[in-house]
């Protein structure tokens, strides 16, 4: 138990469908983190908040849309996906910035969603 | 762009065995952690190496930082099934909190 809850563990949907991957964490931290682990790449990072707001989106196309109402909770929504889409999707959190700098500390990650693009 | 580039890939030893991961870059990193992740679950920190030069063990786990804090090692001595895993380094620049994670290690060791 991270103290990182991620839901659904696991997700199959079709390319027209539309989902959401759920994030919480219950740690107070304020940075929170989207990942994608694809087999034989590199742990891609996706989408930073801070604070709630987000700090960092790393050229992820439109159909990955992150929505972050408050520190606790990060949400990914999905629509229109592709089959290279399929992958499982960490999030983390970290503490974060504080007081304008950057508190460089440990990640912590949920166990995943392993998302099925048919 | 910074690259963490991690070696070997793979890694099937047997139990006893000592073994080196390497963990390189052209970038200069403020800190650089170390990960396992199991099957079916998240990266879990091993630990975090903020000063060039840096060594910090954990029981038969030896990890370096480089002096030019470009890169860094992970030792195990006497590797057990239970270090069986992916073993991931992960950089952040100095002023950010963007982790780039390296291309792992995928470590199996056999009974």
């Amino acid at each position: 138990e991270t103290g990182v809850t991620q839901t659904p563990r696991h997700l199959v949907m079709g390319m027209t469908n539309k989902k959401s991957l759920k994030c919480e964490q219950h740690l107070g931290h304020n940075a929170m983190y989207w990942y994608k682990q694809s087999a034989k790449k590199p742990l891609e990072l996706m989408f930073v908040y801070n604070f709630k707001e987000q700090t960092e989106n790393n050229s992820v196309p439109s159909r990955f849309s992150p929505e972050c109402p408050n520190s606790s909770h990060l949400f990914l929504h999905l629509h229109t996906l592709q089959p290279e889409d399929s992958a499982l999707y960490l999030c983390a959190s970290s503490q974060g910035v504080d007081s304008g700098r950057a508190v460089t500390g440990e990640l912590f990650f949920g166990e995943g969603s392993r998302l099925t693009v048919l | 762009t910074q690259l963490l580039e991690q070696s070997p890939q793979f890694l099937s030893i047997q139990e006893g065995e000592n073994l080196t991961v390497y963990c390189n870059s052209s970038s200069v990193f403020s800190s650089l952690q170390w990960y396992r992740q199991e099957p079916g679950e998240g990266p879990v920190l091993l630990v975090t190496v903020v000063t060039g030069g840096e060594v910090k063990k954990l029981k038969r786990l030896t990890f370096q930082f480089g002096d030019a804090r470009k890169d860094s090692s992970l030792h195990i001595t006497a590797a057990q099934p239970g270090d069986t895993g992916l073993y991931l380094c992960a950089g952040a620049a100095s002023g950010t909190y963007k982790y780039i994670f390296g291309t792992g290690t995928r470590l199996k060791v056999l009974a």
